[in-house]
């Protein structure tokens, strides 16, 4: 299978603590994304790359969140000092922008984060 | 605040009728749109992107779009129960390739009758 996959699917971990999450593109893809999704609401844009350079940090990404992807190919999320408002879905994304594809993106199977 | 509008539903129809979903943007220099399936517990799945004005057409699936009345939908022919799923619109912010973030409207949860 060569989709977007992510590691830990699950996570549970005590308020105050770090967490860091994994997401390896599609091969070819050069972009990829970070959103967020709680019960209820569609996913929210947290950051982007392109090749190794993040060009886009939305505002929800407080400071205790920080995200790389040092060699342009898999990335990490890290969470620092985690709080409960922090459950959520983690997702990661990748895309081609180019040809007729359009930025389409396609999603790994998420992260579920859980802070007790 | 840029905004993708969706109905929360549930949206139900019997097996076999069709199934039309809708969404509105605020956006008005948005040039790609998407449709995402999203199983109960899942993550969102591509099924459809329209770029331009009128009608694409997938095997079962429809998306239409209409830039002026900035007015997207999907239309799900002979809807079957495996259809039965959250429907997540999705708009590229901005133009062109510079920005590449999707904004996702709150979804459609559709149930398909047998």
């Amino acid at each position: 299978d060569t989709g977007v996959s992510q590691d830990p699917r699950h996570k549970i971990t005590k308020r105050g603590q770090n967490v860091t999450f994994r997401c390896d593109p599609i091969s070819e893809h050069n972009r990829l994304y970070w959103y967020r999704q709680t019960l209820g609401q569609g996913p929210e844009f947290l950051t982007y790359f392109q090749n190794e350079a993040q060009l886009e940090k939305s505002r929800l990404l407080s400071d205790r969140f920080s995200a790389e992807r040092p060699k342009g190919s898999f990335s990490t999320l890290e969470i620092q000092r985690t709080e409960q408002g922090d459950s959520a879905m983690y997702l990661c994304a990748s895309s081609f922008p180019g040809g007729s594809s359009y930025n389409e993106q396609f999603f790994g199977p998420g992260t579920r984060l859980t802070v007790l | 605040q840029k905004e993708v509008e969706q109905n929360s539903g549930p949206l139900s129809v019997p097996e076999g009728a069709i199934a039309s979903l809708n969404c509105t943007y605020s956006d008005r220099v948005s040039q790609s749109f998407f449709w995402y399936r999203q199983y109960s517990g899942k993550s969102p799945e591509l099924i459809m992107s329209i770029y331009s004005n009128g009608d694409k057409e997938d095997g079962r699936f429809t998306a239409q779009l209409n830039k002026a009345s900035q007015y997207v939908s999907l239309l799900i022919r002979d809807s079957q129960p495996s259809d039965s799923a959250t429907y997540l619109c999705a708009v590229k912010e901005g133009y062109g390739g510079s920005q590449g973030n999707l904004i996702f409207g709150k979804g459609t949860k559709l149930s398909v009758k047998p």
